[in-house]
């Protein structure tokens, strides 16, 4: 069976830290190329952070770079988000999406989601 | 706000088409970028609906489709039915955010 799950989500103060990961089952892991999207309650979708098959590229969005660190580990099938300095603004449940292929990274698209995680940054 | 922009509601008769609206600019959907379309109903993760504008992946009924044309592309939803009811997404990238990016998504009402 195909799946993902997140976990490592909770409380954590502002200017703090927290380490979210993403296992996967059921496919290889290794062939895709992974993301992290965020929910903050109530709101709409954002992208946070891609990284590469091998982990030579990754991205991040205006809002997390400097603060946030996406990484793998292919030999576990996991994903995992580094948060560091979190704001009250990153309270948000946290998706790990599976990225489409394709020629154009332009066009890519997120077909596999996770159930999420909630990270609450309060003091 | 977001880049990609939808209506923050519609609603539909069981059995009625509705469409859902989301609208760009040059930096993304106009600038040729595929359009995606995601389902999120309440309390779960959000479910690809529609991937490249118009292609549903397997599993995903043909009372669904999409389209795009210039800066804007379209959902629509035929018979609809009560388990349609939830939030609709859709996603694309923008080249002066350097980001894939969301519509601020659509509540369906049957």
């Amino acid at each position: 069976e195909v799946q993902l799950v997140e976990s490592g989500g909770g409380l954590v103060q502002p200017g703090g830290s927290l380490r979210l990961s993403c296992a996967a089952s059921g496919f290889t892991f290794s062939t895709y190329s992974w993301n992290w999207v965020r929910q903050a309650p109530g709101k709409g979708l954002e992208w946070v952070s891609y990284i590469s098959t091998s982990s030579g590229t990754m991205y991040y969005a205006e809002s997390v770079k400097g603060r946030f660190t996406i990484s793998r580990d292919n030999a576990k099938n996991s994903l995992y988000l580094q948060m560091n300095s979190p704001r009250a603004e990153d309270t948000a449940v946290y998706y790990c999406a599976r990225m489409s292929s394709g020629s154009w990274f332009v066009n890519w698209y997120f077909d596999l989601w996770g159930r999420g995680t909630l990270v609450t940054v309060s003091s | 706000q977001s880049v990609l922009t939808q209506p923050p509601s519609v609603s539909g008769a069981p059995g009625q088409r509705v469409p859902i609206s989301c609208t760009g600019s040059s930096s993304n959907i106009g600038a040729g970028y595929d359009v995606h379309w995601y389902q999120q109903v309440p309390g779960a993760a959000p479910k690809l609906l529609i991937y490249g504008n118009s292609n549903r992946p397997s599993g995903v009924p043909d009372r669904f489709s999409g389209s795009k044309s210039g800066t804007s592309a379209s959902l629509a939803i035929t018979g609809l039915q009560a388990d349609d009811e939830g939030d609709y997404y859709c996603q694309s990238y923008d080249s002066s955010l350097s980001a894939w990016v969301f519509g601020g998504g659509t509540k369906l009402t049957v």
